[in-house]
């Protein structure tokens, strides 16, 4: 079992809806959890932390976490062209970062 | 603040090869972490550096890659011989500490072993 899976890609929405993004992790012990957006041919850059369950909202991003279920989830609203990318969930353990595949969103116009 | 250097961007090698990769974090910060990011997968951390300590390197394949924090600011990652499997990209990340949240990563080094 992987340490951290994602809902498999692409993931493909017009402009303006919302994209919903899933990942489950196995180590029941986690303690903090994050969503990285990466653009194609770049490195990853941190856009959401969430560490207690319930809702965290950032501007038109919304992390989800349910520690029970060991889910966590992202919303993005408004989805905008610049929103397409590859959104990486990963999990900490302790000082150990694990990331899963991630899951290519393409914002259609 | 100047962010993660990395050199080179791009490297092309034969397979049993050596390679080199440098990275020099950012100024202050004391973590300094080396993932490897297969084509379609998420990063995976090969080792970790608390100054020029050795956190966690439970993931290095040790027969063929090694790593060095001298002085607990640049950072080299070597592979020795080189093996088709090992194209990807290197990316190095800092932090302030272990137990600081973000991690800041820097452009990354693309390796292709033919």
């Amino acid at each position: 079992q992987k340490e951290v899976e994602q809902n498999s890609g692409p993931l493909s929405v017009p402009e303006g809806a919302i994209a919903s993004l899933n990942c489950t992790y196995s180590d029941r012990g986690s303690q903090s959890f994050f969503w990285y957006r990466q653009y194609s041919g770049k490195s990853p850059e941190l856009i959401m932390s969430i560490y207690s369950n319930g809702d965290k909202e950032d501007g038109r991003f919304t992390a989800q976490l349910n520690k029970a279920s060991q889910y966590v989830s992202l919303l993005i609203r408004d989805s905008q062209p610049s929103d397409s990318a590859t959104y990486l969930c990963a999990v900490r353990n302790d000082y150990k970062l694990s990331f899963g595949a991630g899951t290519t969103v393409t914002v259609r116009a | 603040e100047a962010g993660v250097a990395q050199s080179p961007r791009y490297k092309i090698i034969e397979k049993r090869q050596s390679v080199a990769f440098w990275c020099n974090p950012i100024s202050g910060h004391a973590t300094l972490y080396w993932y490897q990011q297969i084509l379609g997968q998420g990063p995976k951390l090969l080792i970790q550096f608390q100054n020029n300590g050795v956190v966690d390197d439970s993931q290095l394949p040790k027969d063929r890659f090694s790593a060095e924090r001298l002085k607990g600011v640049d950072s080299t990652l070597k592979i020795q011989p080189a093996k088709l499997e090992d194209s990807a990209v290197y990316l190095c990340a800092s932090s302030l500490v272990v137990a600081e949240e973000t991690q800041y990563f820097g452009p990354g080094t693309r390796l292709l072993v033919l």
